[in-house]
């Protein structure tokens, strides 16, 4: 099984609508990030949270909201999707602030 | 704002030859640095980390340090096929919660 989860892996859903991405780890690492990936914009980080009560927004978290349900399950919600959250979604998992990142497999998500 | 700033591409090399993917940051309180490997359709995989200045090997990859120009390289040494992918570079920012990717360089390694 793979070390960090996501699901699901593919979702289409039409403008307006209520999505959550769901991220969850066997890594034990304290860490977990939400990132998004476009073409040439590179990969941006929407939220983190380095333990169950610790929250905070990255650079483009307008629009989506998260929930740390426990130290190996973190959640992304779009509350109302639009077209340009179109993109590549990663959730990623580390131990320290100097150590990388281990990556979810990502879900691609189209907003129509 | 933090910047990572790569160039995009495409690098192409042929087989054996040795691959240079670059690398700068803005930010001089940066303290680690990371080289990730990306296939299409993929998500990124870590494959080299440095800290301090000077150079790291680890098999055929070379990461390079100059912390006063602020520049980060990666060597790939005998490149494959099977390197070609897209290589993402990362620093972390002053406060060290969090690394700035840069947008990526497309490598394709001609047989």
């Amino acid at each position: 099984d793979a070390d960090v989860t996501q699901t699901p892996r593919n979702r289409i859903t039409k403008t307006g609508k209520r999505i959550m991405l769901e991220c969850s780890q066997t890594k034990g690492h304290d860490r977990m990030y939400w990132y998004r990936q476009d073409p040439g914009l590179g990969l941006r980080l929407i939220y983190y949270s380095f333990d169950v009560k610790d929250i905070n927004k990255g650079e483009i978290s307008d629009g989506y909201s998260v929930s740390r349900q426990a130290q190996a399950k973190f959640s992304l919600s779009l509350e109302s999707a639009i077209p340009n959250q179109t993109a590549l979604y990663f959730c990623a998992t580390s131990q320290y602030s100097n150590y990388g990142y281990t990556f979810g497999s990502g879900t691609r998500l189209t907003v129509v | 704002q933090k910047e990572v700033e790569q160039n995009s591409g495409p690098l192409s090399v042929p087989e054996g030859a040795i691959a240079s993917l670059n690398c700068t940051y803005s930010d001089r309180g940066s303290q680690s640095f990371f080289w990730y490997r990306q296939y299409s359709g993929k998500s990124p995989e870590l494959i080299m980390f440095i800290y301090s200045n000077g150079d790291k090997e680890d098999g055929r990859f070379t990461a390079q340090l100059n912390k006063a120009s602020q520049y980060v390289s990666l060597l790939i040494r005998d490149s494959q096929p099977s390197d070609s992918a897209t290589y993402l570079c990362a620093v972390n920012g002053d406060t060290g919660n969090q690394f700035y990717f840069g947008t990526g360089t497309s490598l394709t390694v001609i047989p």
